[in-house]
C-alpha cells in the first residue's frame, strides 16, 4: 500500500492557461474526493466520487474546474484559463468502501498563478 | 451550514507542558469528529477519529473528546515534545457522503 499520491507536487502557470492535476488513490479504495486548501485555512471540498460516478460538487467549483474518474482508480482535475485566486493547495483523498469516513490524504499539489 | 471554529489560532509552549486544542462546530448533527495533523507544505495525517455514538479516543500521548450537545471537542496533548510542532485541524464528517468540514486550524510550536 503506497498510499495517496498525486502529480505534480507544485505546478507554477501564468493566468489564462490550463492546468491538469492527477490524484492516484490507494489502490481497491472506491471514493475520492477533492479539496483546495488556501493559506493559513482549512481545506474546503470541492468534490467527490463514488468509483467513477461523481456524487457532488461544491459550490465552489466554478465551470472552469472539472474533474474525472473515468474508470473508477485514478482522478485528474482540470483547471481551464486560471486566474491569481486559483493559488492554493489542491489536497485528494480516499476512503475505502467499508469505512467511508477514513480518508487519506495526498501530500497535495500546489498552484501558483503567476 | 456547518462553521467549524478552532481556538487558539497559534500556540508556543515549551516543550513538555500539557497543552489542549479547542475545536467548535455549529450544526450537532455530525457523523464523526477527526483530528489531522498538517505538516508546513505537507498533506495530513489523521491522528483520532471519534464516532458520533463516542466520547473520547485516545493514541499514546493524545486524546480527543467530543461533547456533541455543546458543539465541542477538544484535542489534549500530553507531555508536549519539538516534534509535535504543525498545524493541528478539526474536521466533521456530513451524514451524507462523508465530505469533512474542517477548522482553519491551530499552529502549534513546541520549544526545545
Amino acid at each position: 500500500d503506497t498510499g495517496v499520491s498525486q502529480d505534480p507536487r507544485h505546478k507554477i502557470t501564468k493566468r489564462g492557461q490550463n492546468v491538469t492535476f492527477r490524484c492516484d488513490p490507494i489502490s481497491e479504495h472506491n471514493r475520492l474526493y477533492w479539496y483546495r486548501q488556501t493559506l493559513g485555512q482549512g481545506p474546503e471540498f470541492l468534490t467527490y466520487f463514488q468509483n467513477e460516478a461523481q456524487l457532488e460538487k461544491s459550490r465552489l467549483l466554478s465551470d472552469r474546474f472539472s474533474a474525472e474518474r473515468p474508470k473508477g482508480s485514478f482522478s485528474t482535475l482540470e483547471i481551464q484559463r486560471t486566474e491569481q485566486g486559483d493559488s492554493a493547495m489542491y489536497l485528494c483523498a480516499s476512503s475505502p468502501r467499508e469505512s467511508p469516513y477514513e480518508q487519506y490524504f495526498g501530500p497535495g499539489t500546489r498552484l501558483t498563478v503567476t | 451550514k456547518q462553521e467549524v471554529t478552532q481556538i487558539p489560532a497559534a500556540l508556543s509552549v515549551p516543550e513538555g507542558e500539557n497543552l489542549v486544542l479547542n475545536c467548535s462546530f455549529t450544526d450537532s448533527a455530525i457523523y464523526n469528529l477527526q483530528w489531522f495533523r498538517q505538516d508546513p507544505g505537507k498533506g495530513l495525517t489523521s491522528l483520532l477519529l471519534i464516532q458520533s455514538s463516542q466520547r473520547e479516543q485516545t493514541s499514546g500521548r493524545l486524546n480527543a473528546s467530543l461533547d456533541k450537545s455543546s458543539g465541542r471537542s477538544t484535542l489534549y496533548i500530553a507531555a508536549s515534545q519539538p516534534g509535535d510542532s504543525a498545524t493541528y485541524l478539526c474536521a466533521n464528517g456530513d451524514t451524507g457522503f462523508q465530505k469533512l468540514v474542517f477548522g482553519t486550524g491551530t499552529r502549534l510550536l513546541v520549544s526545545p
